[in-house]
């Protein structure tokens, strides 16, 4: 079965620390990656997306690609209490006729420590 | 990107029951989905909401109990049906523009008494 991997945490970092989210999906023939941030009680918002091996930086986001591993992760860099939320990685997986389905890992949930 | 507008915001409805959920986004998509997400869980495509056309239902969910329409590249809605406390739920509209970004509506949240 086609799946979508993320440690669920909690996940705890102080503040102005690195947090480092990581994904691993078991489709080979996905092209692009997602991250997602959703705060409690709100709707996923997307915060990256990647599609060729190595880093992409946005901010104090990058999000990391290595598809011969099947892994991608999200690092935010000098944390803020504010990024304290879950975090969904969501990867298109392939069912055929070139039709797709964007499925979800379970979320690592981050608390920042002021 | 796209902005999404969902109606209503949240509801309690009973047993039994029906409720209908629009959604509404800024600009013409070629493809919408509708997502559940109970409490402390991850988001579970429920169909994808094909214009001029039947919707296509994931494993687990039928159109009997969640129709949905598509009348145009703007709008869709979703109706849970015979509501039972087990729907109780937050469902999320999605819109993927271009290829292959999804945003998503800020949900309903759906209690069933």
């Amino acid at each position: 079965q086609k799946e979508v991997e993320q440690n669920s945490g909690p996940l705890s970092v102080p503040e102005g620390a690195i947090a480092s989210l990581n994904c691993t999906y078991s489709d080979r023939g996905s092209q692009s990656f997602f991250w997602y941030r959703q705060y409690s009680g709100k709707s996923p918002e997307l915060i990256m997306s990647i599609y060729s091996n190595g880093d992409k930086e946005d901010g104090r986001f990058t999000a990391q690609l290595n598809k011969a591993s099947q892994y991608v992760s999200l690092l935010i860099r000098d944390s803020q209490p504010s990024d304290s939320a879950t975090y969904l990685c969501a990867v298109p997986l392939y069912s055929g006729a070139g039709s797709y389905q964007l499925t979800f890992g379970k979320g690592t949930k981050l608390s920042v420590i002021p | 990107s796209a902005v999404i507008s969902q109606k209503p915001s949240r509801d309690i409805c009973q047993r039994g029951t029906s409720l209908t959920i629009q959604c509404q986004v800024d600009s013409q998509v070629t493809m919408m989905f509708w997502y559940r997400q109970q409490p402390g869980q991850s988001l579970t495509l429920i169909a994808t909401a094909n214009q001029g056309s039947e919707a296509t239902y994931e494993s687990g969910f039928v159109i009997d109990k969640f129709p949905i329409s598509r009348p145009n590249l703007t709008f869709s809605t979703l109706t849970v049906s015979n509501l039972s406390p087990e729907d109780s739920s937050i469902y999320l509209c999605s819109a993927r523009v271009g290829d292959d970004t999804q945003y998503f509506g800020p949900g309903t949240r759906l209690t069933v008494l």
